[in-house]
């Protein structure tokens, strides 16, 4: 089966750095997502992977290892702000998205 | 401000009636998109719309309906609700079916 793992709940400090893994098992890739939710609102569009490495965009960070089936998003300089879940999906070989349970980010100030 | 929009953003419904969720969009994107989102679990797609005109099921098509008669709309229907359809339901569209999806503010819909 199709699978996506992320972890339930984090914890942070503002103006720390936080990093948020996913590891998924799907049948074919075509590329990853990572969106934003604030509690109660709609997902938003943070990034799109689909070959290796990392991509940057101001304060969040996106990497994939396609061989290892590997994400993770990375959040420099924590603000308040950035409490929300965090929500990995990969596109299938079907260009299905595939969707994680997200993870929750807690800052402390 | 171009975007979707969802109507009604939360209804309470007794087990057996029928419901129409409303989804329009204005940014002429192609694919439009039916989630429901549950405590503990992914998104997971109830049906799906590549062009106006079709449309496709997704994951969790059981006990819904939908239609796509123009590129705008594309309403989600419960022909008999039942309990375990208790959810929030997000709309989305993207430009073209690999795209970055843009939803709803989301419909929260409660079956007693």
């Amino acid at each position: 089966g199709q699978n996506i793992d992320q972890p339930t709940e984090m914890t942070a400090t503002e103006g720390a750095i936080v990093q948020i893994n996913c590891t998924y098992q799907t049948s074919g890739f075509n590329g990853l997502f990572w969106y934003q939710q604030h509690a109660g609102e709609a997902p938003t569009f943070l990034s799109y992977n689909v070959l290796d490495g990392l991509e940057e965009k101001g304060r969040f960070s996106s990497f994939l290892s396609r061989s290892k089936g590997y994400s993770y998003l990375l959040l420099k300089e924590l603000q308040m702000k950035d409490s929300a879940s965090y929500l990995c999906a990969v596109m299938d070989s079907n260009y299905q998205l595939i969707w994680g349970a997200g993870t929750k980010l807690i800052i402390k100030p | 401000i171009a975007g979707i929009t969802q109507a009604p953003t939360s209804q309470i419904l007794a087990a057996g009636r029928r419901m129409t969720l409303r989804c329009t969009q204005d940014m002429r994107h192609n694919a439009m998109y039916w989630y429901r989102q549950d405590l503990g679990l992914g998104l997971r797609l109830i049906h799906y719309s590549n062009t106006a005109g079709t449309t496709g099921k997704g994951e969790v098509p059981d006990g819904y309906s939908v239609s796509r008669a123009n590129t705008d709309d594309f309403p989600l229907t419960l022909a008999s609700a039942v309990p375990s359809q208790t959810s929030v339901y997000f709309c989305a569209s993207s430009e073209r079916s690999t795209g970055e999806l843009f939803f709803g503010e989301g419909s929260r819909l409660t079956v007693l």
